[in-house]
């Protein structure tokens, strides 16, 4: 069964627009991290925010928020005023720590556009 | 830190031959993986490894081969390369215990982008 979920394959938004980028994850231990990365056309892999099962508070990071919704194992990234540099591919991602580390499993991932 | 290396940045193989990925890290990070990312499929895990000396399967590890002789190396083997091995490959690497703000951030080589032809 597939751990993450991305059902939006690609999305547009307007420069200076906010963007919801969807991501569900199925999990069974209570103890767990959801991670987002970019991936520019470039290539990196690069991390922009992280979210613990534990934390009682949405993540924030500059432009980024995470909105979290536990009951609902949904993890959606938020990027508020899009710039140009946002066009890239988002990857949702999760960490199970049933006893310490555990791989990272991927989302297929969505693009994002963004038109000036 | 050159945080985490990939060698080569391209190659291009015939059928049936063999080489080695290489991955070294220099963050002391006990935790390596190796992914291939195919279009439209995100990243799949390959193998992966908790420590010098243990390695474990992952998602997609047939075909690949894989051993943890250092901390730091990681180095990914493909024994007779097949076309459907044609992708690329991220190797990345993860600090155990808690680091900064307890996000076991897994970082990322610059991959290697693999033909088979």
């Amino acid at each position: 069964a597939q751990k993450i979920t991305q059902t939006q394959p690609g999305m547009f938004v307007q420069e200076k627009e906010a963007v919801t980028l969807d991501c569900t994850y199925d999990t069974s231990d209570p103890s767990y991290g959801l991670f987002w990365y970019k991936q520019p056309s470039s290539g990196e892999m690069i991390f922009l925010i992280y979210q613990g099962s534990y934390d009682q508070q949405n993540a924030t990071e500059g432009r980024y928020s995470l909105n979290f919704q536990k009951a609902r194992k949904s993890a959606n990234l938020v990027i508020s005023a899009s710039q140009l540099g946002d066009s890239a591919m988002y990857f949702c991602a999760m960490r199970e720590f049933p006893s310490g580390n555990t791989p990272l499993v991927f989302g297929k991932g969505t693009r994002l556009s963004v038109i000036a | 830190n050159a945080g985490v290396t990939q060698t080569p940045k391209f190659q291009v193989l015939k059928t049936g031959q063999s080489m080695t990925l290489q991955c070294a890290q220099d963050m002391n990070h006990e935790y390596m993986s190796w992914y291939r990312q195919d279009p439209g499929m995100g990243l799949r895990l390959i193998h992966y490894s908790v420590g010098a000396g243990i390695t474990d399967q992952g998602e997609v590890p047939n075909g690949y081969n894989v051993s943890r002789s250092t901390t730091e190396d990681f180095p990914l083997r493909l024994l007779s390369a097949a076309p459907s091995q044609t992708s690329v490959y991220f190797c990345a690497s993860t600090a155990t215990g808690q680091i900064a703000n307890g996000a076991y951030e897994q970082y990322f080589g610059p991959g290697t982008r693999l033909t088979v032809t």
